[in-house]
C-alpha cells in the first residue's frame, strides 16, 4: 500500500535559519504530493502541492520538488520566521486520484526560536 | 464562505457514553472524510464517503459509525466511547479526486474520553 515517511521532530531552529524537512513516499505510478501545515489549535491548511515528476510547489517562501527518482518531496525554506512554528505534514494522493483521500506522514513539529 | 465546519469543537465524554460529531460543507463536494489525529501517528482515515448515501471504511473504522444522509453533512458517531478514542478529529471534503483537486479540512474537534 501507499505510505509516507517524514523526519520526526521536534525540529528546533533559530530565526533566519535554513529549513529542510525530509519526506519520502512509497506508491505505485505517479501520485500527487502535498505539504500541509497545522498551526497550534487549528486545522490543516494546504501549503503546497506537486502533481507530476520534477514539478516544484511553492508558497509563502516554502518550496518542494517532486523527485520521482528518489521518491522524495522535501520541504525547504531559505529563512524561517517565528511565525513558521507549526506541525508540517507530507501527504500523497494515489495516482489517478483515490476515493479514500490522502495518506499522511506522521508530522514534523517545527519550533523556531527568536 | 464557511467551508468545512465541525461541531462540537470540544467535548468530554465518560466511558460508555455516545455522541455524534457533525461535519458540514457548503461547497457541494462529493467526497467527505473523517480522520483522527494522535501524537506521533499523523492523520489516520476512519471512514469516508464518495457521495450522498454512501459510506466506506478507512484505516481505523472500529468503534465508529458514519452516515451521509445529505450531501452537505457527514456524521461520525461513537456508540460507546472508550478512552482509546481520545483524539482530535478532522473532517475533510473535496469535489473530486485527482491531481487538480484540493482537499479542505475543518478546524478539528477535540474529544476526551475519561
Amino acid at each position: 500500500g501507499n505510505s509516507v515517511t517524514q523526519m520526526e521532530g521536534p525540529v528546533t531552529l533559530s530565526e533566519e535559519a535554513f529549513l529542510t524537512i525530509n519526506c519520502t513516499y512509497t506508491a505505485t505510478g505517479y501520485p500527487s504530493l502535498f505539504w500541509y501545515v497545522q498551526y497550534p489549535g487549528e486545522g490543516l491548511q494546504l501549503l503546497l502541492k506537486a502533481t507530476k515528476a520534477d514539478d516544484k510547489g511553492s508558497n509563502k517562501g516554502f518550496e518542494a520538488t517532486y523527485r520521482k527518482e528518489t521518491t522524495s518531496f522535501h520541504l525547504e525554506k531559505g529563512s524561517v520566521q517565528v511565525s513558521d512554528s507549526a506541525v508540517y505534514f507530507c501527504a500523497l494522493e494515489a495516482s489517478g486520484g483515490g476515493a479514500d483521500g490522502l495518506t499522511f506522514g506522521k508530522g514534523t513539529h517545527l519550533i523556531i526560536q527568536p | 464562505n464557511a467551508g468545512v465546519t465541525q461541531t462540537p469543537k470540544f467535548r468530554v465524554l465518560k466511558t460508555g457514553q455516545s455522541m455524534t460529531l457533525l461535519c458540514a460543507q457548503d461547497m457541494n463536494h462529493e467526497y467527505m472524510y473523517w480522520y483522527r489525529q494522535d501524537p506521533g501517528m499523523g492523520l489516520r482515515l476512519i471512514h469516508y464517503s464518495v457521495g450522498e448515501g454512501t459510506t466506506a471504511k478507512g484505516e481505523v473504522p472500529d468503534g465508529y459509525n458514519v452516515s451521509r444522509l445529505k450531501k452537505q453533512n457527514f456524521l461520525l458517531g461513537l456508540e460507546s466511547a472508550a478512552p482509546s478514542q481520545t483524539s482530535v478529529y478532522f473532517c475533510a471534503s473535496t469535489r473530486q479526486t485527482g491531481p487538480r483537486n484540493t482537499i479542505y479540512f475543518g478546524e478539528g474537534s477535540w474529544l476526551t474520553v475519561v
